[in-house]
């Protein structure tokens, strides 16, 4: 059974580019969240999909867009980048309708914005 | 604002002693959910609590749900220096779950 994985790991971009996230599922999930971290702060929620749709989004601006494939596996979206979007994303799978909504992390990926 | 608040922020203490952390939130909730957070690495759930449960445990770790005051504790007993990590209360309605700004525990060997 393998984890949550994440790419890239770390990364640099300057203002106004445009950066794109990327996450596997763990096997037999069919459910992903994106959460944003700040440094010394608790993980926000971005959005959630289940099935390929959106599922649930937390107070980000539409820059913040997602997509999920048929394999589970996700991308993150993040256009016109701002100096306050710098933070660790991280992606979490889990399984809707198996009772609670336990997520599985991954490592997260570290974003600087310049 | 966050559904979850922790407290302490920070928490430092000496190996085999216990740690107490404790977690407010502002709404109903199906459950409550603990996970750790080594240093800026992903969260790795601890122990989930329902709303119907009032105590829990797993191995060194006892958790307190009190629905009436919207408050949970987390209690790690005989703590090691590999202890050391942020710990986040994350409460869920419906499909998402809205974690808390977590509190930072040091274990002092």
């Amino acid at each position: 059974e393998t984890g949550v994985t994440q790419s890239p790991t770390h990364l640099i971009k300057t203002r106004g580019q445009q950066v794109t996230l990327r996450c596997s599922s763990q096997s037999g999930h069919n459910t992903v969240s994106w959460y944003q971290q700040a440094l010394g702060q608790g993980p926000q929620f971005i959005f959630q999909y289940y099935r390929e749709e959106e599922n649930g989004r937390g107070n980000f601006p539409p820059r913040f867009s997602g997509l999920q494939f048929p394999n589970y596996s996700s991308e993150l979206n993040v256009n016109a980048l701002e100096l306050d979007d710098s933070a660790l994303y991280l992606c979490a799978s889990s399984s809707l309708g198996a009772g609670a909504n336990v997520l599985t992390f991954g490592a997260g990926s570290r974003l600087t914005v310049l | 604002s966050q559904q979850g608040e922790e407290d302490p922020q920070a928490l430092s203490i000496q190996e085999g002693e216990n740690a107490t952390m404790n977690c407010s939130y502002k709404t109903s909730i199906n459950n409550l959910q603990w996970y750790r957070q080594n240093s800026g690495r992903g969260l790795v759930h601890l122990i989930l609590i329902r709303s119907n449960e009032r105590e829990k445990h797993s191995g060194r770790l006892r958790v307190t749900l009190d629905t009436s005051k919207k408050s949970s504790s987390l209690l790690i007993t005989a703590s090691r220096a590999a202890d050391t990590a942020s710990y986040f209360c994350a409460t869920e309605r419906g499909s998402r779950l809205t974690f808390g700004e977590g509190t930072q525990l040091t274990v002092n060997p």
